[in-house]
Formats: structure tokens, C-alpha cells, sequence
């Protein structure tokens, strides 16, 4: 199936710092979302953007939906070890059959923070 | 609230054998359910969309008969993995929408296929 161009693949930081991750697509997406995933779990939401162009924060996350709604950024602002898991981007848009909003996955970004 | 659960967490199963996962939503009706597939260190993949009531829908690639799904109710989805062989072993993980569109996640099944 579809994926989305998420980059890097990894990151190894310093705690304190800053990180920022991006993915891209051929395709238009009605809403993008990152979602961070730990070992052996689901993965959680973090942040959904609904519109073209809008900037949204959670606490020391803040992610951006482009223009052309073929991409969205996630930063991480002063990291810290519990930031540690790989954070997937996804686009959701409606299937052919026009009632199910389906999501598609980006690759992930392992992050890594040394304390 | 939006709480997804399944059952079993783990499971280890011998090759032609069969073995079902169960999702269910919590706290809410769950109208449609997803159910993904990931293998390590990779992203997920969705397998199929399934709505209460209705066949699941799979997608290019998947095999209907051999991973037979089931949404009897808006609660409880299951997967059946029919046939289980090595190959199958991956990390299963279902998502349920209810009224909205925002998919909740429950928190994975491990298959093991020896």
C-alpha cells in the first residue's frame, strides 16, 4: 500500500535539545497526525491538524500542516529521556467507497535521547 | 475515555493452526474498526476496514480467507488467523472510530507462529 516519506529514519540526541521531523506525499490528505509508539504498544495520538496551513502545539510539541497538504512537520522542543520511541506521521482522507476515513502510515522516526 | 482494548497481548501458535485476536472498544460504540499489521521496525500496515454488520473490506495484498474478520457487534471486532504460519508471526493492532473520524488505538497482540 501507500506510504508517506517520513524523515530521518533516526535520531540520537542530547537531552535539552531540540528535534524536528517531517514527512511528505504524492498525495492530498484531508488531515495529517503524528502519533508516538513505544515498544510493544499501540501507538497514542499526539497531534492532529485539520487545516491546510495550521500550526499546532502540545505542551513542548508543535506540528504544522502545509499548504499544499501534501506534508506536515513535527518538532519537539527540549527533549527529554521519556521523548525516547519511534513517532510516525499519518494522512487520513476518505476511501473510494467515500464512507471510511483510512489512515496511512509514514515509515517512522526512531528517536533516541541520551540523558 | 475512547479506551481500545485486545486480547490476547501475546500469542504462540503452531504453524497450521488458527488463532484469534479480539478488539474491543471500551467505552464507546465502535462503528468502524481497522485492523493493521506491523513487522519490526517497520510501520503499520493497514490489513482491512471492517463496519458493524457489514463484510471487512481488505486491502490490495491481503488475503480475505486467510485472515477472516468479524464485527458482530459495535463493540467487538475479531481477527482470525486461519492456517498460521511462521511468516504470519507480526505485531496485530486494531483501531476503532466512533462518531468521529479520529481512529483510537488498542494496544497491539503479539503473534508468535512456530
Amino acid at each position: 500500500g501507500q506510504q508517506l516519506n517520513q524523515s530521518p529514519q533516526s535520531m540520537f540526541i542530547q537531552e535539552g535539545e531540540d528535534v524536528s521531523m517531517n514527512c511528505t506525499s504524492s498525495s492530498i490528505f484531508n488531515t495529517w497526525l503524528w502519533y508516538k509508539q513505544d515498544p510493544g504498544e499501540g501507538p497514542v495520538l499526539l497531534i492532529a491538524l485539520y487545516k491546510a496551513g495550521e500550526l499546532t502545539s502540545n505542551g513542548r510539541l508543535t506540528a504544522q500542516f502545509g499548504i499544499t497538504r501534501k506534508d506536515s512537520f513535527l518538532n519537539i522542543s527540549a527533549s527529554i529521556p521519556s521523548d525516547v520511541g519511534i513517532y510516525f506521521c499519518a494522512g487520513q482522507k476518505v476511501d473510494s467507497g467515500g464512507s471510511n476515513y483510512k489512515l496511512t502510515f509514514g515509515k517512522g522516526t526512531l528517536l533516541t535521547v541520551n540523558p | 475515555g475512547a479506551v481500545v482494548s485486545q486480547h490476547p497481548s501475546r500469542v504462540i501458535c503452531k504453524s497450521g493452526t488458527s488463532v484469534k485476536i479480539e478488539c474491543r472498544s471500551l467505552d464507546f460504540q465502535a462503528t468502524t474498526m481497522f485492523w493493521y499489521r506491523q513487522f519490526p521496525k517497520q510501520s503499520l500496515m493497514l490489513m482491512a476496514t471492517s463496519n458493524e454488520g457489514s463484510k471487512a473490506t481488505y486491502e490490495q495484498g491481503v488475503e480475505k480467507d486467510k485472515f477472516l474478520i468479524n464485527h458482530a457487534s459495535l463493540t467487538l471486532s475479531t481477527l482470525t488467523v486461519t492456517s498460521a504460519h511462521p511468516e504470519d508471526s507480526s505485531f496485530y493492532i486494531c483501531s476503532a472510530t466512533g462518531q468521529g473520524y479520529e481512529q483510537y488505538f488498542g494496544p497491539g497482540t503479539r503473534l508468535t507462529v512456530t
